[in-house]
């Protein structure tokens, strides 16, 4: 089955350190997305690309954080500094809206934590 | 604001009994509806999409939608230990939008 790929799966860093994850969308798909996941706060949007273009990345903290995609294999977020609050599982997951509302699938997720 | 509601549980049912999941959502141009599965530790995995007013089945898994009302359930027949997870309830206004998703319903089968 084709998967979306996310690495790394789990990093320990320090406060103020910067953390760079990515993902690899499942081929084919044209629409990925990053959120984060806590408890308190459920699934949150974060940023979102279609055709490799950003489309809407409200959900993210500007100062610190970044998202790109350099290619369509490719999505990056990074966190620049980090500071423990950015503690929590950050999941990508792609699409393809070119066939009406399709779902996304989701990565196995990067948990963060931040000391 | 779109918003997606769900109840958080924890929702305990017994081995074997019926599982009844619902959602409601805000946003009345919204097409698409889809449940996702997260178990503890684990990423959503998608089990179930609807998409026009009425029950679609898939193995123990039935959901319901009402647009008029602006709910969509999750049915569980049968229910296992194994289907003990959180499940988020997904909506899309359209096509250009990314889901939107509830904060989801812990479920608890006892055995």
């Amino acid at each position: 089955d084709a998967r979306v790929t996310q690495t790394p799966r789990h990093k320990v860093t320090e406060m103020g350190q910067e953390v760079t994850m990515r993902c690899q969308p499942i081929l084919g798909h044209n629409t990925v997305f990053w959120y984060r996941q806590t408890m308190m706060q459920g699934l949150e949007l974060l940023a979102y690309f279609r055709n490799r273009a950003p489309l809407d990345d409200s959900g993210m903290p500007k100062d610190r954080f970044s998202a790109e995609m350099p290619d369509a294999t490719l999505a990056t977020l990074k966190i620049q500094p980090s500071e423990p609050r950015d503690s929590a599982v950050y999941f990508c997951a792609s699409g393809r809206t070119s066939r009406g509302n399709q779902p996304q699938h989701f990565g196995d997720g990067t948990r963060l934590s931040i000391l | 604001q779109k918003e997606v509601e769900q109840n958080s549980g924890p929702l305990s049912v017994p081995e074997g009994a019926i599982a009844s999941l619902n959602c409601t959502y805000s946003d009345r141009v919204s097409q698409s509806f889809f449940w996702y599965r997260q178990y503890s530790g684990k990423s959503p995995e998608l089990i179930m999409s609807i998409y026009s007013n009425c029950d679609k089945e898939d193995g123990r898994f039935t959901a319901q939608l009402n647009k008029a009302s602006q709910y969509v359930s999750l049915l569980i027949r049968d229910s296992q230990p194994s289907d003990s997870a959180t499940y988020l309830c997904a909506v899309i206004a359209s096509g250009n939008t990314p889901l939107v998703f509830g904060k989801g319903t812990r479920l608890s089968v006892i055995a």
